[in-house]
């Protein structure tokens, strides 16, 4: 058990550009999430995955953004025409598929929009 | 619309004394509620859980503390240690009965320990 591992740990673009992140969730968890975090704020739920499936998706995701999980494994976060306000760290979290698992987050990626 | 709320952003305590943590919430669909340790630049890590049909989970030198009728979860760390400075995040899954567990995170307490 490896944990959720998230790449690359620190990006930094300038407005405008399309940045893509990649989230490897523990292998035997089919549940899948994305979260972004501010400073001074906890993390808010972006999107979730059961398997390849695309479940549920947040306000907060506007159409610059898009997340895919292909096979069920691995996901990928792109956000395009990226923006100042787009600026956080960005967390994946992986689960069993029972209600009321805890979830395991990777370390994050740290977006800087400049 | 904050439906977990932590309204003590920081906690200072000395190593050795209890550290108290504490988290209010607004929606009473809430059943299950979650605490997380946040150290900077690494993602959160559980920490302790609570059902609803208990009022109190313990952990070694961790327990949570609820009371329904107040909307109301603490988190007791008995004795505090340095390293147990991080932000501490309560959360809860939204509780409609779907088969999601996405969390709603409060905004944090960053605890500090000091020696």
């Amino acid at each position: 058990d490896t944990g959720v591992s998230q790449d690359p740990r620190h990006k930094i673009t300038k407005r405008g550009q399309n940045v893509t992140f990649r989230c490897d969730p523990i292998s035997e968890h089919n549940r899948l999430y994305w979260y972004r975090q501010t400073l001074g704020q906890g993390p808010e739920f972006l999107t979730y995955f059961q398997n390849e499936a695309q479940l549920e998706k947040s306000r907060l995701l506007s159409d610059r953004f898009s997340a895919e999980r292909p096979k069920g494994s691995f996901s990928t976060l792109e956000i395009q025409r990226t923006e100042q306000g787009d600026s956080a760290m960005y967390l994946c979290a992986s689960s069993l598929d029972r209600r009321n698992e805890k979830l395991f987050f990777g370390s994050g990626t740290q977006l800087s929009v400049l | 619309d904050q439906q977990v709320k932590q309204n003590s952003p920081s906690l200072s305590v000395q190593e050795g004394r209890i550290s108290i943590l504490n988290c209010d919430y607004t929606n009473s669909m809430f059943d299950y509620f979650l605490w997380y340790k946040k150290y900077p630049a690494e993602g959160p890590t559980f920490l302790i859980s609570i059902s609803s049909i208990k009022d109190k989970n313990e952990d070694g030198r961790f327990t949570v503390f609820l009371n329904k009728s107040a909307k109301h979860l603490s988190l007791h760390i008995v004795p505090s240690q340095p390293g147990d400075s991080a932000v501490y995040f309560c959360a809860a899954p939204p509780g409609y009965g779907g088969a999601t567990n996405k969390l709603i995170f409060g905004t944090g307490t960053l605890l500090a320990v000091q020696p």
